[in-house]
């Protein structure tokens, strides 16, 4: 799976938008890019994942460039509860394999 | 909405017991694997397995073994506690398919003195 690097930390005001970003600059054409969050003590919880296009679900906004190089996570209107470690993975082959955790990226929301 | 429940949120044993984990999926997911998680180290997988009554090693599978008699069910098992075993344990399930992703528990915090 390929490598990606992640900002260590980042702090946004609540209500306002989240932008993580995540670089993936040796992605092959199958893999996908996931996200995944893990508030304190509690299980990872999926977000989204996307190969080429856009996505978007009631969480969360995914945003790939078209070299697919690189990503951005949008928290369209963050709220204290987001505040986690969110981890950008890239896989071809999750459903089957260990998933593997970065360093990912702190965010804290502030009041 | 999916969902991966864990039989406990919280676990005390003593050293020698045997510890029984349980993990259900209501998906119909094939896939359900057993991972810890501790600081520093990362998730670990422990078992994975890909159908009823079938199971693979993971990374570190010593101290463990895993029993899934139906596909919605999948344990874990602690044959003897020990201190080292003390960690959160983490259970997963997914479809088999390259562009799946994972649904995780709320995972089971065990402690063993």
């Amino acid at each position: 799976d390929a490598k990606t690097t992640q900002p260590t930390s980042m702090d946004c005001a609540e209500g306002r938008a989240a932008n993580l970003p995540c670089n993936h600059s040796t992605i092959s054409g199958n893999e996908y890019v996931y996200w995944y969050r893990q508030i304190h003590s509690q299980g990872p919880q999926y977000i989204i994942h996307g190969l080429k296009n856009n996505e978007t679900n009631e969480m969360a906004s995914l945003i790939i460039t078209e070299d697919r190089k690189s990503s951005t996570l949008i928290l369209p209107h963050a709220t204290l509860r987001d505040t986690a470690v969110y981890y950008c993975i890239v896989s071809s082959d999750m459903g089957r394999r260990a998933l593997t955790f970065g360093s990912g990226t702190r965010l804290q929301v502030q009041p | 909405d999916v969902k991966v429940t864990q039989s406990s949120r919280y676990l005390v044993k003593r050293t020698g017991e045997k510890v029984f984990l349980e993990c259900v999926q209501d998906m119909d997911h094939e896939n359900m694997f057993w991972y810890r998680q501790d600081p520093g180290l990362g998730l670990r997988l422990i078992y994975f397995s890909y159908d009823v009554k079938m199971k693979e090693k993971g990374d570190i599978p010593e101290g463990y073994s895993v029993s899934r008699e139906k596909k919605e069910r999948f344990s874990l098992i602690l044959e003897s506690a020990s201190t080292n075993q003390t960690s959160m344990y983490l259970c997963a399930s997914s479809f088999p398919t390259g562009g799946s992703e994972q649904y995780f528990g709320p995972g089971t915090r065990l402690t063993v003195t």
